[in-house]
C-alpha cells in the first residue's frame, strides 16, 4: 500500500494563477481531508468528505474547491492564489471514526 | 470553539533525558490524538486516547489521558536524537456526527542533542 500520496511536492504559483493539489489513497477509506498549517500554526481543516459525492466545508474554506469523484482522490483546487495561500497543504485520510493517516504535503508559496 | 493549547512550544534536552509535553483542552476530549512530524513531511501517527484515565505505550513513548479527559500527556523515556521533530495532539471536535473531525494543536518542537 502506498498509503495517501500528495503531487506535487512544491509549487511556486503567481498570484492570480490557479492550481489543483492532488490527493489520492489506496486504503479504501471513505473520509478524506485537506489541511494547510501554516509556520507556528497547528494544521486547520480546509474541507472535508464521508465519502465519493460529498463535501463540506471545514474551518478555513475561502478561496478553495474540492471535489470527490472517486473513493481514491480528493483534488484541492485554488483559483485564484493569494500570498495568504502560502502554506503547507497535508490530505489526510481514514475510515469512520477512526485514525487519520496523512500524505507528505504540498509546500506552496504564492509570490 | 473548543482550542488545544501545547506546552512547551519549543524543548532542547540532552541525548537520555526524559521530557513531557502536555496537551490542554478548553473542552471534554472524545479522542486525542498524538502526531509527530519531521521537518517537510508528513504526520506519522503514534498513539490515539478515548477513555479518561487512559494510557497507552510504544517503545520510550507514552501518552496519558486525564479522568477529567480535558489533558493529555506525552511523556518519552531516555531520548533520542530519532525522537526530534514536532509533536502534534489533535483531538476529535466531539460534534456527535460521524465526519471525525479533528483540531490541533500548535505543536512542540523537539531538539535531542546528542
Amino acid at each position: 500500500n502506498a498509503g495517501v500520496t500528495q503531487t506535487p511536492k512544491f509549487r511556486i504559483l503567481k498570484i492570480g494563477q490557479s492550481m489543483t493539489l492532488q490527493c489520492a489513497q489506496d486504503m479504501n477509506h471513505n473520509y478524506m481531508y485537506w489541511y494547510r498549517q501554516d509556520p507556528g500554526m497547528g494544521l486547520k481543516l480546509i474541507y472535508y468528505s464521508v465519502g465519493a459525492g460529498i463535501t463540506d466545508k471545514g474551518e478555513v474554506p475561502n478561496g478553495y474547491n474540492v471535489s470527490r469523484s472517486t473513493t481514491e482522490d480528493f483534488p484541492l483546487r485554488l483559483e485564484l492564489a493569494a500570498p495568504s495561500q502560502t502554506s503547507v497543504y497535508f490530505c489526510a485520510s481514514s475510515s469512520r471514526a477512526e485514525t487519520q493517516y496523512f500524505g507528505p504535503g504540498t509546500r506552496l508559496l504564492v509570490l | 470553539s473548543q482550542e488545544l493549547e501545547q506546552s512547551p512550544q519549543s524543548l532542547i534536552v540532552q541525548e537520555g533525558k526524559n521530557l513531557t509535553i502536555n496537551c490542554t483542552s478548553s473542552k471534554t476530549l472524545y479522542g486525542l490524538y498524538w502526531y509527530k512530524q519531521k521537518y517537510g513531511e508528513g504526520l506519522i501517527f503514534l498513539m490515539m486516547l478515548q477513555k479518561g484515565g487512559e494510557e497507552k505505550s510504544h517503545e520510550k513513548i507514552t501518552a496519558k489521558l486525564d479522568e477529567k479527559k480535558q489533558q493529555s500527556s506525552l511523556h518519552i523515556t531516555a531520548s533520542q536524537p530519532s525522537h526530534a521533530g514536532i509533536y502534534l495532539c489533535g483531538a476529535d471536535r466531539g460534534d456527535g456526527g460521524a465526519t471525525n473531525k479533528l483540531i490541533f494543536g500548535t505543536g512542540t518542537l523537539l531538539a535531542v542533542q546528542p
